[in-house]
């Protein structure tokens, strides 16, 4: 059975990082083929993509997003870690994290219950 | 990468079809057949319900199927029941990451 959960502060201050945690069990991001990407969604809007790690390490980050974002893992812990520097209100929304599989890692077939983060002073 | 377009709402009957569109470019949606579907409930996580354009997972109603022409993908939901309203987004693979659509919230009459 394959399940995520995230973890990580509810609220941030402008200017702060956020760390979030993905927690995951069911399967082994050292499996070839595994992948495990981080989703956002603003209240009321749209879904979208941040950030994904391979199970060999490679890592692809949002364009746009690209200058503040770092994906990393722990194999052995079952985790991914998703830090965002120089945080903004616009950056209040639900975050995700899902199990990517495919070449491509954009077959997202398991989802997190998401973590919602307010950035507020 | 940008978002991808889809109508905001979509509506119908119990009973009836809905074709939900998706379109892209060349660079996304026309380039590659690694186009997913997700539904989403309020206040839920999204569910896959149609990956690389046109397959169901194990566990999805067979009413859900998908579609691709050119730069527009679509996702059809047949014999419409209640609980299929919900929001809808489409994704594709596009340069090394994926891109997501605008959403459309199908709403069952």
């Amino acid at each position: 059975q394959v399940t995520l959960r995230e973890s990580g502060p509810a609220l941030v201050k402008p200017t702060q990082t956020l760390t979030l945690t993905c927690t995951f069990s069911g399967f082994s991001l050292s499996t070839s083929g595994m992948c495990v990407s981080w989703i956002r969604q603003p209240p009321g809007k749209a879904l979208e993509w941040l950030a994904r790690i391979d199970w060999d390490d490679d890592k692809y980050y949002s364009t746009s997003l690209k200058t503040r974002l770092t994906i990393s893992k722990d194999t052995s812990k079952n985790q991914v870690v998703l830090t965002m520097t120089n945080m903004d209100p616009v950056d209040t929304a639900t975050y995700y994290c899902a199990r990517a599989r495919g070449i491509t890692g954009t077959l997202f077939d398991y989802w997190g219950q998401g973590t919602l983060v307010t950035v507020s002073s | 990468q940008s978002a991808l377009t889809q109508p905001a709402s979509v509506s119908g009957s119990p009973g009836q079809s809905i074709t939900i569109s998706c379109t892209g470019t060349s660079s996304d949606v026309g380039g590659y057949n690694y186009v997913s579907w997700y539904q989403q409930h309020p206040g839920k996580a999204p569910k896959l319900m149609i990956y690389e354009v046109s397959n169901r997972p194990s566990g999805v109603s067979n009413r859900f199927s998908g579609s691709k022409s050119g730069n527009t993908a679509s996702l059809t939901i047949s014999g419409l029941q209640a609980e299929d309203e919900a929001d809808y987004y489409c994704s594709s693979y596009t340069s090394s990451s994926t891109s997501f659509g605008t959403g459309t919230k199908v709403t069952v009459l």
